[in-house]
This record gives C-alpha cells, structure tokens and sequence, in this order.
C-alpha cells in the first residue's frame, strides 16, 4: 500500500489566497484526520471524519477553515482566506479502526507558508 | 479535559537506554500509543499497549503502564543516532467516536 498522500508537500503563498491541502487516505481506512503542527502550539486536531461524516469540527480555528471529504478515497482542507499565522505543517491521518484500536497512519505532510 | 504531558528534551548518547515518560488523563483509555517523527516526515506508530497490560516489549523497545498513576513509559535499550527524532504519547479520547490526545512530544537526541 501506498501509505497516506497528501499534497502539495509544500506550498508558499501570499496572504489573502485561498489554499487547498488534498489528502488520498488508505483505501479501507474508514476514519480521517486532519492536523496541525507548529512548534507554538504543537501537534492539533482540526477535524475527523468517520464514513466520509464529519464528526467533530471543534478543532477547527475559524470560519476561514474548512474540510470536506466528498468520497472514502479523497478529503480536502481548505483555508480561505490564508493568514501568515496559517503557516504550520499540515498532516492527514487515516485509521481502520480495527477492534477499537485506534492506530492512526499519517501523511508525509504539506508544509504551508503564508507569507 | 483529556490531557497529556510529556518532558520536552532528553538527550543521551549512543548504546545508552533512553526512557522517555507520559501522564495521561484518561483513565478510560482502552490502548495507550507511543508514535515517533523524524526530521520533515509524519508520525510513525511504534508500539501501543492495551490497558489491561503492564508491560509490552518489542525488539529495543520496552512499554511500561502504570494505570493506578496514569504514567506511560517507553525505554529504548541501546539507543543509536538513529532513534534520535520526536516521540509522542497518545492516549484514546472519551468522546463517542474515538480519537488520539497527544502529548506535547520529546525531542530525543542521541549523541556519537
């Protein structure tokens, strides 16, 4: 299996501009995450999707933010409009769920600058 | 609220055990996880231990549970240069649909 992919694995841009993170979680996974990282505030949960449904959004930092996952195969998180204190590195997480354990397998990350 | 706390650095040198420490909250936590990140890449499950254990060892690597003190270990005998990156504890939330709290993570350096 491939693992997580997400892309871009980097993006630079200039405030003001839309930006969107893909992620392909692995096929049969059925839960989804996103993330955030910065040395500030360390690693946060934005959102999580089991079956494709949102399940909880309380991690997202304002309206400017927003995921979708319009398949089991494909989410986004988009970020309109981005903001310098944006920048972080982004991961996608996806997990089977398997006997209730929660084992999580993370993306390589999309390392975001907003500048 | 869940919470999970880890020390920030630890260094050793090579061939030395490293044992990097974790408090959680929970207590309803069924498994306890422990995930390495290194330089520029994501987090990497290790090992995870179910909560009715005391004690999980794999390879290097050595879990200790302390349920009654809420207190998660891991210790890696031998350490190598190889070891050193970030490791994160991780513990099940209690909301209905489970997800991970993670610690703040330790930065482990391994010296020559």
């Amino acid at each position: 299996d491939a693992g997580v992919i997400q892309s871009p694995r980097h993006e630079v841009t200039e405030m003001g501009q839309e930006v969107t993170l893909r992620c392909k979680p692995i096929s049969g996974h059925n839960s989804l995450f996103w993330y955030r990282q910065t040395m500030m505030r360390g690693l946060e949960l934005l959102i999580y999707f089991n079956n494709n449904v949102p399940i909880d959004d309380s991690g997202m930092p304002e309206d400017r933010f927003s995921a979708k996952m319009p398949n089991a195969s494909f989410s986004t998180l988009k970020i309109q409009p981005s903001e310098p204190r944006d920048s972080a590195v982004y991961f996608c997480a996806s997990s089977p769920r398997v006997l209730g354990q929660e084992t999580q397998y993370f993306g390589p990350g999309t390392r975001l600058l907003v500048l | 609220g869940e919470d999970v706390e880890q020390s920030l650095f630890l260094s050793v040198r090579e061939g030395d055990s490293s044992v990097i420490n974790c408090t959680y909250t929970d207590s309803s936590s069924t498994y306890l996880y422990w995930y390495k990140q290194e330089p520029g890449a994501g987090l990497q499950l290790l090992t995870y231990i179910f909560s009715n254990m005391d004690m999980k060892q794999d390879q290097r690597l050595t879990v200790l549970l302390n349920k009654k003190d809420k207190h998660l270990s891991l210790r890696i005998a031998d350490t190598q240069t190889g070891d050193s990156a970030i490791y994160f504890c991780a513990e099940e939330g209690n909301t209905g649909f489970q997800k991970l709290v993670f610690g703040t993570g330790t930065r482990l350096l391994v010296s020559p």
